[in-house]
């Protein structure tokens, strides 16, 4: 079965820092990546998908992704944040291929902005 | 333009006590699932669905209870509540092929066991 990490419980960043979140799942065959966002009190929103093609992947609200094969990772990365970024964050991963429904999803990470 | 709605949006329930919670799409998804999420542990898989008549345990299936008697809805039924049951619970949704992992989340339901 799959599995994925995500290695900061709480990052805490002022206004315009650069972000990076880590991701690393483990599985042995091919996988979709995802990142999915949740403000506080609301439900998941899909922040940006990786399904094939080329690594770096863009999302919404400036946020991109890099798939690296090698290192098993699908780190999240934004330049500059806002205060309205402040959300819990979660990486998850499903198996590619037919037959393959479930997505797993690391423990998340807390992400506060302080303006 | 609804996707996913689960109802309802809040509910406290005795120990002991049993509740159904909804969830409908309107997105004609095969795929279904329930997941809860407590704090600090991610999302849990509870049960899902792959179409009509057809269901599966997920990671955490015990005190719960699912059918899939049509494409849009997919409810899942608590019965003997305890309060390791008290979390959050997401409905999602998803299509078969190339977008199966992309899944759409309803609002949630906030369920206190006491």
């Amino acid at each position: 079965a799959q599995s994925v990490s995500q290695h900061n419980h709480h990052v805490i960043l002022s206004e315009a820092a650069s972000l990076e979140l880590g991701c690393n799942y483990s599985y042995g065959g091919t996988v979709n990546l995802f990142w999915y966002v949740q403000y506080p009190g609301q439900h998941l929103q899909l922040l940006l998908k990786y399904f094939s093609g080329d690594p770096l992947v863009k999302g919404i609200k400036g946020f991109e992704a890099e798939f690296i094969k090698s290192k098993f990772s699908f780190n999240l990365r934004k330049p500059s944040v806002q205060w309205s970024d402040t959300a819990e964050y979660f990486c998850a991963v499903n198996p590619s291929g037919a037959g393959s429904y479930q997505l797993t999803f690391g423990k998340g990470t807390k992400l506060s902005v302080i303006p | 333009n609804a996707g996913v709605t689960q109802t309802p949006k809040f509910r406290i329930l005795k120990i002991g006590q049993s509740m159904t919670l909804q969830c409908a799409q309107d997105m004609n998804h095969n795929y279904m699932y329930w997941y809860r999420q407590d704090p600090g542990m991610g999302l849990k898989l509870i049960y899902y669905s792959v179409g009509a008549g057809i269901t599966d345990k997920g990671e955490v299936p015990n005190g719960y209870n699912v059918s899939r008697s049509t494409t849009e809805d997919f409810p899942l039924r608590l019965e003997l509540a305890a309060p390791s049951q008290t979390s959050v619970y997401f409905c999602a949704s998803s299509s078969p092929g190339r977008g199966q992992g992309e899944a759409f989340f309803g609002q949630g339901t906030r369920l206190t066991v006491v």
